[in-house]
């Protein structure tokens, strides 16, 4: 079964930008969360959607947005990109856990974007 | 200071040695994650606990819930295990929102 996979691997974008990045998460995983890793640093959560709907935000401003599709996978958009936006945009899909207890996070290879 | 503190940043062994990493958190977890990053980004799930002791091959991970602390540890190391190492954890409360640490890399020398 194919992992998790994201698109584009790579992108280039100028200030004032906008861009889409994409997720399709693991076949039966209805949950979807995004992270920034900025180099040098771990992760920081983005967002989590299951069932389409938005389950969890991080401390991101609201240039980011994203949104899940009926068949589970995702994009995150970001409005107005500014330098600070570069990093490795992770995307992650699990089995969403009703009775609140943990399940494995999987994660894609992200798309590394650059903000010249 | 971060919920999550990762030591050492970096560690450097030679082939053969016996390595631990630590993690420590400040929050109440339900599971403490601990994950694998190689140069290019992709992230590898190696452990999720909430109590107690996982083997896997050479890798151990270890969790104190009341002390608030976690070890990996790998035996045995070899030059492929050379990446960084990532510990996570979920707070209470049941969202999926994982937490960071900012990483261990690891270095193993033939």
């Amino acid at each position: 079964d194919a992992g998790v996979t994201q698109s584009p691997t790579h992108l280039i974008k100028t200030r004032g930008q906008h861009v889409t990045l994409r997720c399709s998460p693991i076949s039966g995983h209805k949950s979807v969360s995004w992270y920034q890793q900025v180099l040098g640093q771990g992760p920081q959560f983005i967002f989590q959607y299951y069932e389409k709907e938005e389950r969890g935000r991080g401390n991101f401003p609201d240039r980011f947005s994203a949104r899940q599709f009926p068949n589970y996978s995702s994009e995150l958009n970001v409005n107005a990109l500014l330098l600070g936006d570069s990093a490795l945009y992770l995307c992650a899909s699990s089995l969403f856990a009703r009775t609140g207890g943990a399940e494995t996070q999987y994660f894609g290879p992200g798309t590394r974007l650059l903000v010249l | 200071k971060n919920e999550v503190e990762q030591s050492p940043q970096n560690l450097t062994a030679q082939e053969g040695e016996f390595i631990t990493i630590n993690c420590s958190y400040s929050v109440g977890i339900s599971a403490l994650h601990w994950l694998q990053q190689h140069p290019g980004g992709g992230i590898v799930s190696l452990f999720m606990l909430s109590s107690g002791k996982k083997k896997h091959g050479r890798l151990i991970a270890t969790i104190n819930i009341q002390e608030k602390h976690s070890s990996l540890h790998i035996t045995a190391s070899h030059p492929r295990d050379s990446a960084v190492y990532i510990c996570a954890v979920r707070a209470q409360g049941g969202s999926e929102k994982l937490v960071f640490g900012k990483g261990t890399k690891l270095t193993v020398n033939p």
